[in-house]
């Protein structure tokens, strides 16, 4: 059985600094990785897809990475501001097209 | 391209009543889902949809538990005779096909009194 873990659980940071998510999973056999940002009572809007081929992908202030073989993605975040403030969450596509996802890092960026 | 909606937004609802959540994907997205979220955890996969078709159900989605998606395009997802325990955010989301990004909606909160 897949799962997927995310440290830390919380994070606060002043704004500007640079950080790093963590994501790893068990079982390599993945498809894909995918990362999502969740506002508080929100649904879940997707940010960076990284298929099982890659390595990794950049949107903007955004670079996820991936190492399949291991079992661990990062996300990287540049100069962060207090927008970013949200709860993100990785997750796995496997076989049967779900995702498994982990439970996510809150983050907290402070003006 | 509106994204996925999901209709209500929020429903309160008594111990053993049935409801029903609506969900339209994106136009064109023949793949269909249905999440279940608790407070403080990641989304817990329910269902999924190709055009029609049914073609996965989790062992969360108990006999109390329907899906349906009839021509392939909006969804509903009933819960009869609701718990306490089945008090959450119900997430829907679509997609092209497999492999590629899953959008979600914005989720129906549902809180069994």
């Amino acid at each position: 059985k897949q799962e997927v873990t995310q440290i830390p659980a919380a994070l606060s940071v002043p704004e500007g600094e640079n950080l790093v998510l963590n994501c790893s999973f068990t079982d390599s056999a993945i498809y894909n990785l995918q990362w999502f940002r969740q506002d508080p009572g929100k649904g879940l809007t997707s940010l960076l897809l990284i298929q099982s081929s890659q390595r990794e992908q950049t949107s903007g202030r955004l670079n996820a990475s991936l190492d399949k073989s291991s079992g661990r993605s990062t996300l990287y975040i540049a100069a962060s501001q207090p927008g970013d403030s949200a709860t993100y969450l990785c997750a796995v596509e496997t076989s049967g097209s779900r995702l498994t996802f982990g439970e996510g890092t809150q983050l907290t960026v402070n003006p | 391209d509106t994204g996925v909606s999901q209709d209500p937004r929020h429903k309160i609802t008594k111990r053993g009543q049935n409801v029903t959540f609506r969900c339209d994907p994106i136009s064109e997205h023949n793949r269909l889902y249905w999440y279940r979220q608790t407070l403080g955890q990641g989304p817990e996969f329910l269902t999924y949809f190709q055009n029609e078709a049914q073609l996965e159900k989790s062992r969360l989605l108990s006999d109390r538990f329907s899906a349906e998606r009839p021509k392939g395009s909006f969804s509903t997802l009933e819960i009869q005779r609701t718990e306490q325990g089945d008090s959450a955010m119900y997430l829907c989301a679509s997609s092209l096909g497999p492999r590629g990004p899953i959008y979600f909606g914005p989720g129906t909160r549902l809180t069994v009194t």
